[in-house]
């Protein structure tokens, strides 16, 4: 069966500091990989998708990057943080024949 | 006017009711049409997916798709406590991406 890994969980950071986070899929090859931003009492943004390896689609303008370097791993990275990257940053994938994604179990992020 | 419009609540109901979640939507290109439940703090997961009109049902939970009038739902029958959750609808318009479109979310309280 298919699991997806995000870490850190919880990560508090200054302003202006760097950021990674990194999500992994087990048991699927090629899937496309999402990158969602979830504020407070806010839906899910999309941030954004791969359909392959080294194929990134941003959807929003805005302070951060993605890379994916494998297969199965998708990053989510930041020179400089800003307050307003603060959220619940959530990684999903789905595999190319069908449409529902599915989620891993978050990091929650917390600018100071 | 937003692609996906969701009542964001709180809706709070006693144990044993039945439970009514709703989104529309304003773009007839969507196509496949997801229901997550998210526990608080913690990713989506995924609950119904159905790809056309009609009525799906899995277990206490159905899910209603009416394209003409591009208003989809959730009913949720004998709520329990444990559903207590935030409910998010998703859609899609297919293609090789699979992106979809997530409304804001409906928080709902069951109150044993």
């Amino acid at each position: 069966s298919q699991t997806i890994h995000q870490w850190p969980a919880t990560l508090v950071q200054p302003v202006g500091s760097p950021l990674s986070l990194e999500c992994t899929v087990e048991g699927t090859s090629n899937p496309n990989l999402y990158w969602y931003r979830q504020a407070a009492g806010r839906g899910l943004q999309l941030l954004f998708y791969s359909v392959g390896i080294g194929q990134i689609s941003s959807e929003v303008p805005q302070n951060l990057s993605a890379s994916r370097p494998q297969d199965r791993q998708f990053i989510l990275s930041s020179k400089k943080l800003l307050l307003s990257d603060s959220g619940f940053y959530l990684c999903a994938w789905t595999s190319g024949s069908v449409y529902e994604q599915y989620f891993g179990p978050g990091t929650r992020l917390t600018v100071t | 006017q937003k692609e996906v419009e969701q009542d964001p609540g709180p809706l709070s109901v006693p144990e044993g009711a039945i439970v009514s979640l709703n989104c529309t939507y304003s773009n007839s290109a969507f196509q496949y049409f997801m229901w997550y439940r998210q526990y608080s703090r913690k990713g989506p997961e995924l609950l119904m997916y159905t790809y056309s009109s009609g009525n799906k049902e899995d277990g206490r939970f159905t899910a209603q798709v009416d394209k003409s009038s591009k208003y989809i739902s959730l009913f949720i029958r004998d709520s329990q406590p444990s559903d207590s959750a935030t409910y998010l609808c998703a859609l899609g318009r297919g293609g090789a991406t699979n992106k979809l479109i997530f409304g804001t979310g409906t928080l709902l309280a069951v109150q044993p």
